[in-house]
């Protein structure tokens, strides 16, 4: 199994600025996912992160508002811009697994806006 | 597209009850079938998977099998403890690599 580490744990931001998270992997990966889990609900495919390449955005996500870099194939950021009470939420950094059968999450990053 | 639906919880047990978390789900071609578990202030964790029809996973007392007939994966433990009180997720990953898709999450909560 794939060990990911995700910083910060959490922070409470104030509206109108901006977070970056950071999620770094013990191995080498070549798809990198980037989730939001919303209060009490499930969660929600932001954007996946290849090496060399631009991010590629799910429905409903954009860049401008979550850019994210890929620098090398283990490590990744994502940026909350511009952070509205809305955007608080658990954000967690996702990797494939071997063979491409699983997937293995950060623990999050837990994002208050006030 | 693909889609997870899961029961709604919570749902309250009793120690050493039995627990059946159905999950159903819709995909084209033939994914990849999964549980998660999230603990109290924790991230996800893999819990069990099947990667193909009448495949059985299986973790910790818990139980799955993927039934491309009914696309079922329905989770069951014989035996619940208080320590398996989390939010249990239902997910698939289809085509597009391990991009998953989740159903809405269980929470289940076990009483001494």
């Amino acid at each position: 199994s794939a060990v990911i580490s995700q910083k910060p744990s959490r922070d409470i931001c104030q509206r109108g600025t901006s977070l970056t998270i950071q999620c770094q992997v013990d191995s080498q990966v070549t798809m990198m996912f980037w989730y939001r889990q919303q209060p009490g609900q499930s969660l929600t495919l932001i954007a996946t992160a290849n090496q060399g390449s631009e991010a590629t955005y799910e429905s409903g996500f954009v860049i401008d508002k979550f850019p994210i870099s890929r620098p090398n194939l283990t490590f990744s950021t994502l940026t909350v811009s511009n952070m509205s009470p809305e955007d608080s939420s658990i954000y967690l950094c996702s990797v494939e697994g071997h063979l491409n059968t699983e997937a293995f999450f950060g623990q999050g990053t837990r994002l208050t806006v006030v | 597209g693909d889609s997870v639906t899961q029961m709604e919880g919570p749902v309250t047990l009793s120690e050493e009850a039995f627990l059946t978390i159905n999950c159903t789900y819709t995909a084209t071609g033939y994914p990849s079938l999964f549980w998660y578990v999230q603990y109290p202030g924790e991230g996800l964790q893999l819990l069990l998977k099947a990667t193909k029809a009448d495949d059985k996973g299986s973790n910790k007392g818990f139980e799955a099998t993927y039934r491309k007939e009914t696309t079922s994966f329905h989770l069951e433990k014989g035996s619940v403890q208080v320590s398996d009180s989390a939010v249990y997720f239902c997910a698939l990953s289809g085509a597009a690599g391990n991009k998953l898709t989740f159903g809405g999450g269980t929470r289940v909560l076990v009483k001494p």
